[in-house]
């Protein structure tokens, strides 16, 4: 059974960068399918973020690209996410997945990250 | 506004069909697959149906997906409590180089 983990700052103050780390066990991330970020703000519906694979080539959401770095550690089977500029519309719980084409089939429990002076 | 349209809202009583629609276009569902989430209150989203009309193992086969066109449902037969959630469809679109795109969501109550 795959498990992911986020991990990172709950708090971050705006206009700075929100770095967020999933850790992956029980599944080595070069043996295949994509790995994204996905996020819900409170109360409010899901927004994918971006996806990378275990070589590093990464594809994000057009409203997002130009504020998202993703990135693999394949050495420490995780991988990142940083999101610079954050604002209050950037708080939300932070979601890692596994990622296949056309379905997600692994959520990690999620992270609640508010962006708050 | 999601690219993926849900309604907001769904009910029925236990032992009902309810049925969940997400509409799209030509560049997301036309073109591509759909699947579908389940989120419990306070958890994670989990997969309930991929490839339009696939079950992962473990999710009960009351659940079934379909897909026509630019337009994909989600059916819950023999409704139970346990079922009230939030269900959210998804697929990959084609436009602007590509990206993921979810509905709203439609949130599920058993009356």
């Amino acid at each position: 059974q795959v498990q992911l983990q986020e991990s990172g700052p709950g708090l971050v103050k705006p206009s700075e960068t929100l770095s967020l780390t999933c850790a992956v066990s029980d599944y080595s991330i070069t043996s295949g399918y994509y790995w994204g970020w996905i996020r819900q703000p409170p109360g409010k519906g899901l927004e994918w973020i971006g996806t990378i694979d275990h070589s590093g080539s990464a594809y994000s959401n057009p409203s997002l690209k130009s504020r998202v770095t993703m990135s693999v550690d394949t050495s420490k089977n995780q991988f990142s996410l940083k999101m610079r500029f954050v604002t209050a519309a950037d708080t939300a719980v932070y979601y890692c997945a596994r990622q296949w084409h056309d379905y997600v089939n692994y959520w990690g429990q999620g992270t609640l990250v508010t962006v708050s002076s | 506004q999601s690219v993926l349209t849900q309604p907001p809202s769904a009910s029925g009583t236990p032992g009902q069909r309810v049925t969940i629609s997400c509409s799209g276009s030509s560049s997301n569902i036309g073109g591509n697959s759909v699947s579908w989430y389940q989120q419990l209150p306070g958890t994670a989203p989990q997969l309930l149906i991929y490839g339009n009309n696939q079950r992962p193992s473990g999710v009960p086969d009351r659940f079934s997906g379909s897909k026509s066109g630019t337009s994909a449902s989600l059916a819950i037969s023999g409704l139970q409590s346990e079922d009230e959630a939030d269900y959210y469809c998804g697929a990959w679109d084609d436009s602007l180089n590509g990206h993921w795109v979810f509905g709203g969501g439609t949130k599920l109550t058993v009356l």
